[in-house]
């Protein structure tokens, strides 16, 4: 497939927890980015992560990017109720330009 | 600034009729995309604009013109509605135009129903 897959496709956890959202593909890629999109509205950038970077964090956000597996992980720590979103990743791939290729993300609900 | 913005915010066709929704960005950014998404699914790029005067087409493209006159506006096209086209659509823009694509910002985005 062209553009990432995401597993799982839902994820349910207690407020406190780590969530851990995976990012798989399978076309060379020049970055991958993660989003978020609350219910209803626009989708926000999160993390944007280079072909040659293996890490990169922004506050409780952690992701990681393994080429030689083709693969990406979005690791959100103590998680909040507000944290409740759908999460995407996009990758850009090397003959692709500027244009980006969603997944179809991970529905992330935080327990309060 | 006001970032991307997306007009109207709902519209309700019927098929057949045609339409334009309109995005319009103020950061001066080259990088112009139209994106749909369907229910439980993710975003489908429809065109994208790598600046003024130049358009192209993205994985979904029938159905849907655009032009692009203008750095700040990226107008998309309906043509002629059908059911099929009943979706949420995301404008969003970005700095980068050369190699790799940059952070992209989403428009709040347009909620379209065809009967």
């Amino acid at each position: 497939s062209q553009q990432g897959e995401e597993d799982p496709q839902a994820l349910s956890i207690q407020e406190g927890e780590n969530a851990t959202m995976n990012c798989s593909y399978k076309t060379s890629i020049n970055n991958l980015q993660w989003y978020r999109q609350n219910s209803g509205r626009g989708l926000v950038h999160l993390i944007l992560i280079r072909s040659n970077e293996r890490e990169k964090h922004s506050g409780r956000l952690r992701v990681t990017l393994d080429t030689s597996k083709k693969s990406s992980s979005l690791l959100i720590t103590a998680s909040r109720a507000a944290d409740t979103a759908s999460y995407f990743c996009a990758l850009v791939r090397e003959t692709s330009g500027s244009r980006l290729t969603f997944g179809e993300g991970t529905q992330l609900t935080v327990n309060p | 600034n006001a970032g991307v913005t997306q007009t109207p915010k709902f519209q309700v066709l019927k098929t057949g009729q045609s339409m334009t929704l309109q995005c319009a960005q103020d950061m001066n950014h080259e990088y112009m995309s139209w994106y749909r998404q369907d229910p439980g699914m993710g975003l489908r790029l429809i065109h994208y604009s790598v600046g003024a005067g130049i358009t192209d087409q993205g994985e979904v493209p029938n159905g849907y013109n655009v032009s692009r006159s203008t750095t700040e506006d990226f107008p998309l096209r309906l043509l002629s509605a059908a059911p099929s086209q009943t979706s949420v659509y995301f404008c969003a823009s970005s700095n980068k135009v050369s190699g790799s694509a940059d952070t992209q910002y989403f428009g709040p985005g347009t909620r379209l129903t065809v009967l």
